[in-house]
């Protein structure tokens, strides 16, 4: 079964500065990864997909996946209060209708 | 406008009665699944259905039941609530894997909090 952990647990950043996450999963053969976000009291949205080794980019939103040491990274460029929220790593493919997430790292960014 | 409606967005119950949570989507997939997410646990998935069948199970008490009465309706019922039942109850949806834009990508509601006392 795929497990899913996340670090840091949480995390305050200044507003502008670099924020980066880390998501490290167990199921190598797992070929979909996307981060989430979820705002208090909200639903969760997704901010970036990613499926090859690599970086992909979204907004200010950048993944960065390692499936040889089964990593995969969101980098927030330029951070803003609103961005202040619960973020969710989520690999995909060998459970089929099942994703599992991680428990999030709780970003708070202090204007 | 939302294309993923829960209803109730709040509920309160009493401990050992039953109540029903109501999710339907109108983004024309056909795979919904429920999630659970409490103070204690992180998000946790229960069930998944495509075309109205139960495709992954990882609830263990049966008093946790999904009904599917169309293709984009997935309501859960529970049973004899107990205060650890007490959670934030998410729907979502997803294209069939391998079908479609984005498949497997999930859309979540809004939620439907519990609090069972």
């Amino acid at each position: 079964q795929q497990k899913v952990q996340q670090s840091p647990e949480s995390l305050t950043v200044s507003e502008g500065a670099m924020a980066s996450l880390n998501c490290t999963f167990s199921d190598r053969s797992s070929d979909n990864f996307r981060w989430y976000r979820q705002h208090s009291g909200k639903g969760l949205e997704v901010l970036v997909s990613i499926f090859s080794d690599g970086e992909k980019e979204e907004g200010s939103f950048t993944a960065h996946l390692n499936r040889a040491s089964l990593h995969v990274f969101l980098h927030i460029r330029e951070p803003q209060p609103s961005d202040s929220a619960l973020y969710l790593c989520a690999p995909e493919g060998t459970g089929g209708y099942k994703v599992v997430f991680g428990s999030g790292t709780r970003l708070l960014v202090s204007p | 406008d939302p294309k993923i409606i829960q209803k109730p967005k709040y509920l309160v119950a009493v401990t050992g009665s039953e109540k029903i949570l109501i999710c339907e989507q109108y983004l024309g997939h056909n795979a919904m699944y429920w999630y659970r997410q409490s103070a204690k646990k992180p998000l946790e998935f229960m069930f998944s259905y495509s075309y109205q069948k139960l495709m992954d199970n990882q609830t263990a008490s049966s008093r946790f039941q999904p009904q599917s009465s169309k293709k984009n309706h997935l309501d859960l019922q529970i049973t004899a609530l107990k205060p650890d039942d007490s959670a934030t109850y998410f729907c979502a949806s997803s294209h069939l894997p391998g079908q479609g834009a984005n498949t497997g990508q999930l859309y979540f509601g809004e939620g439907s909090k519990l609090t069972v006392l």
